[in-house]
């Protein structure tokens, strides 16, 4: 157990719809991370927030949007749902602003858009 | 372009005998380079890191990789695989001077130890 939880565990929804996932960083860690894992894609970067301020952006959709909250713990929201948005979405956590600093993930939430 | 490749898509190995995991890299700067293993229906584990100093990086579950500034490589090995090492692996790199602190993932291999 890496000390990251994430919820919920599955989410099925429709097409156009928009869902958040929730993420609660490990006791004392200050940065979160969003990762989209599909097969066709690999582990994509999305977004890092490091105590509550976006740090660093990768390849997040303008559909998608995420934030900080001043207890640490962080939501991904996804609107405007499309099928390709299938994946399994990770958050991570580490203790400081990342470069040497190794990542915690969580168990993932699994994405279907039907 | 900054990247991460892992050659194999999957490696297979008998229990017991030796296995390396290939990584290479291209990034401008010196790295800071990551093995992460992923288990079945759960998320990445942090195996080993590479910041500075010796080339031999010893890691969780017996696992080493080593770095080779010149081939520009972070490759992972164990002595005497496990069955219990089938897993999905990830090299990451992130580049020193990034200014946005990306870190890039390579897009794993597929471990398979024969019993």
């Amino acid at each position: 157990d890496s000390g990251v939880t994430q919820t919920p565990k599955h989410l099925i929804t429709a097409t156009g719809q928009r869902v958040t996932l929730r993420c609660s960083p490990r006791s004392g860690d200050l940065s979160v991370y969003w990762y989209q894992q599909s097969l066709d894609q690999g582990l994509q970067f999305l977004i890092q927030y490091y105590n509550g301020e976006e740090r660093a952006k990768g390849n997040i959709l303008e559909r998608f949007s995420a934030q900080q909250f001043p207890d640490l713990h962080s939501e991904l929201n996804l609107s405007s749902l499309e099928l390709g948005d299938s994946a399994l979405y990770f958050c991570a956590s580490s203790v400081g602003s990342g470069r040497v600093n190794e990542q915690f993930f969580g168990p993932g939430t699994r994405l279907t858009v039907l | 372009a900054q990247s991460v490749a892992q050659p194999e898509d999957q490696v297979n190995v008998a229990e017991g005998n030796p296995l390396t995991v290939k990584c290479t890299y291209s990034v401008s700067g010196n790295p800071y380079l990551f093995w992460y293993v992923q288990y079945p229906n759960r998320g990445l584990q942090f195996l080993l890191k590479y910041i500075t100093g010796d080339n031999l990086v010893k890691g969780s579950y017996g696992f080493e990789a080593e770095f080779n500034k010149s081939q520009t490589s972070f490759h992972l090995k164990k002595p005497s695989a496990l069955v219990s090492d089938s897993a999905l692996y990830f090299c990451a790199v992130r580049p020193l001077g990034n200014r946005d602190d990306k870190i890039i993932f390579g897009k794993g291999t597929r471990l398979h130890i024969l019993p």
